[in-house]
């Protein structure tokens, strides 16, 4: 099947610092891509929805200006997490959709821990 | 009452046995998807459907869409099993965005 990547897998940053996460689509042209957050013994919660190309649509109650996506191209789409803060510790996942198909090809995730 | 809610939340079981966790959802869909979460977090699609029956190995997937309502069969279970299995639907006016289930923690033991 489709493959997503993410990188890094885990990142440890101090309070104030921002990061990068990365998501690209391995095989094939996402034409939209979607950022969930995920807190312990929680389900997946809907950040954002990216479009290539396009500004990403923000769920309700998601900053965009601390949560900063760029899908600059088919395979890459990024979210910035700036002047992180404990709080915001957390697993991020990204899923791909390509085409007009309804199928979504989820990235591995990646731990993020701020200090 | 949420959207999509998933039974058991929690299931034990012994290695060889059949498997179901069910899910119900309330709204008119797309598609439903189930997917795996192993400890460590990544994530694994295993069937998208929208009617009928799919089977891949020892897994089944089944969906009714007049009763809103999924299986998943594991058939001969096995300590590799041991996962969240989530259940996620697309609705029919939002397309491939998703609303999860809150997930069953399986627990198949040797």
């Amino acid at each position: 099947g489709a493959v997503v990547s993410q990188h890094p897998s885990r990142v440890i940053c101090k309070s104030g610092t921002s990061v990068k996460i990365e998501c690209r689509s391995l095989d094939f042209q996402a034409t939209t891509m979607f950022w969930y957050r995920q807190f312990p013994k929680q389900s997946l919660m809907l950040m954002a929805t990216s479009n290539e190309g396009s500004k990403a649509t923000y769920e309700q109650g998601v900053e965009k200006d601390k949560f900063l996506i760029n899908h600059a191209s088919l395979t890459l789409s990024t979210l910035t997490v700036t002047s992180a803060h404990p709080e915001d510790s957390s697993f991020y996942i990204c899923s791909a959709r390509g085409g007009e198909s309804y199928e979504q090809y989820f990235g591995p995730g990646t731990r993020l821990t701020v200090t | 009452k949420n959207e999509v809610e998933q039974s058991p939340q929690n299931l034990t079981a012994q290695e060889g046995e059949f498997i179901t966790i069910n899910c119900s959802y309330s709204v008119g869909i797309s598609a439903l998807h189930w997917l795996q979460q192993h400890p460590g977090g990544g994530i694994v699609s295993l069937f998208m459907l929208s009617s009928g029956k799919k089977k891949h190995g020892r897994l089944i997937a089944t969906i009714n869409i007049q009763e809103k309502h999924s299986s998943l069969h594991i058939t001969a279970s096995h300590p590799r099993d041991s996962a969240v299995y989530i259940c996620a639907v697309g609705s029919e006016t939002s397309g491939s965005r998703l609303t999860f289930g809150e997930g069953t923690q399986l627990t198949v033991n040797p």
